[in-house]
């Protein structure tokens, strides 16, 4: 079973309004983390912003937020005030603390495309 | 900032040839990583590496072998490359502690012909 599903392939958003990037996961593991990562066509992977699964707050990072819903298992990645620079591939991630170790499990990535 | 590079940005080589793709990062990550990227899959993890000599594989090792013997330096190998390993290779690193976020480098995209 996929542990990372992004129904999303690709997202167009109008400049200046916000997005959501939709992420669910799949653990057992009751300690985890959740990583948003950003891939411009220049190829690097930059990571955006983490939630525990033990944090009781959603993780904000500048124009970044995450949308925790624990019961739910979804991870969403708000950017607002989108930006034309803001187009890239975006990754959910996962790392199961207790049963994964160091590993990180990634899903396929939203392709998000910012119109002036 | 975390440095993390990688030897070439494109390769060509021939199937059956030997290919070695190097990744130094510098800033004392005690774990790095090699993943391959192919559209539609994300990021699959070929293997890890959590010490100097120390490695574990990961999801799809088949046709690869990885070698750490400094801290700062991990390297993918392809014994013999063939050409379903046409793909883009990116190499991570982190620390044993904390979150555990990754820093990558800018990717090696490799064709075998």
């Amino acid at each position: 079973a996929q542990k990372i599903t992004q129904t999303q392939p690709g997202m167009f958003v109008q400049e200046k309004e916000a997005v959501t990037l939709d992420c669910t996961y799949d653990t057992s593991d009751p300690s985890y983390g959740l990583f948003w990562y950003k891939q411009p066509s220049s190829g690097e992977m930059i990571f955006l912003i983490y939630q525990g699964s033990y944090d009781q707050q959603n993780a904000t990072e500048g124009r970044y937020s995450l949308n925790f819903q624990k019961a739910r298992k979804s991870a969403n990645l708000v950017i607002s005030a989108s930006q034309l620079g803001d187009s890239a591939m975006y990754f959910c991630a996962m790392r199961e603390v207790n049963t994964g170790g160091f590993k990180t499990i990634f899903g396929a990535g939203t392709r998000l495309f910012v119109k002036a | 900032d975390v440095k993390v590079t990688q030897s070439s940005r494109y390769l060509v080589k021939r199937t059956g040839e030997k290919v070695f793709l190097e990744c130094v990062q510098d800033m004392d990550h005690e774990n790095m990583f090699w993943y391959r990227q192919d559209p539609g899959l994300g990021l699959r993890l070929i293997y890890f590496s959590y010490d100097v000599k120390m490695k574990e594989k990961g999801d799809i090792p088949e046709g690869y072998s990885v070698s750490r013997e400094k801290k700062e330096r991990f390297s993918l190998i392809l014994e013999s490359a063939s050409t379903n390993q046409t793909s883009m290779y990116l190499c991570a690193s982190s620390f044993a502690s904390g979150r555990g976020e990754q820093y990558f480098g800018p990717g090696t995209r490799l064709t075998v012909t």
